[in-house]
């Protein structure tokens, strides 16, 4: 089946640094993909879609400037949390579908940001 | 507007129990998943079924689209099926966006 590999899986960061996420799609192209964010004990929360080749698309409450998205090619798109502050600290999770396949969405293995 | 809930909120079970989770949503649907989250954060793909039944192994999945609900079946429970299971949903209006329910966390005794 499809496979969304996510890095790094865990990073501390000093807080006003900024922290680079990975999400690649393995084995199939991802024209979309998409970010989440979990807080503790809650359900996924989703932050934007990621588009191949254009500008992505946050949701409503989202800074665009602290979360940077790029989707330069069809199997990677990165989340750059910038100046990072001890509240942007949260697991972040990327999914992507592989159309060909019909098997529903897919994904990443998540990122535990900490920011001290 | 668009709603996914899910049901029971928590639910504890002694090892070897069967156990039924349920998925209600608001409106027609192009995709239903089921997702088991591990105490680690991974969310595992359980199902995909948008509509009809399937089986893997102990666990099972029901989607009945015209009712607008759907279930998912553990039977045999072991303690590593504990964790918190999801059901997220796409809407035929969604843009490709998955809805998410609540979540049921389950815990297996041994």
């Amino acid at each position: 089946g499809a496979v969304v590999s996510q890095h790094p899986s865990w990073v501390i960061c000093k807080s006003g640094t900024s922290v680079k996420i990975e999400c690649r799609s393995l084995d199939f192209q991802a024209t979309t993909m998409f970010w989440y964010r979990q807080f503790p004990k809650q359900s996924l929360m989703l932050m934007a879609t990621s588009n191949e080749g254009s500008k992505a698309t946050y949701e409503q409450g989202v800074e665009k400037d602290k979360f940077l998205i790029n989707h330069a090619s069809l199997t990677l798109s990165t989340l750059t949390v910038t100046s990072a502050h001890p509240e942007d600290s949260s697991f972040y999770i990327c999914s992507a579908r592989d159309q060909g396949q019909g098997d529903g969405y897919t994904f990443g293995s998540g990122t535990r940001l900490t920011v001290v | 507007g668009i709603q996914v809930e899910q049901s029971p909120p928590d639910l504890i079970l002694q090892e070897g129990a069967n156990s039924t989770l349920r998925c209600n949503f608001s409106d027609s649907v192009n995709n239903l998943q089921w997702f088991h989250q591990n105490p680690w954060g991974q969310l595992i793909n359980l199902f995909y079924i948008p509509s009809g039944t399937k089986q893997n192994g102990r666990l099972s999945a029901t989607t009945v689209a015209t009712e607008r609900y759907s279930l998912l079946y553990i039977s045999s429970s072991q303690t590593t099926d504990s964790g918190v299971y999801f059901c997220a949903v796409e809407f035929l209006e969604s843009n490709y966006q998955l809805i998410w329910g609540a979540g049921t966390k389950l815990i297996i005794k041994p």
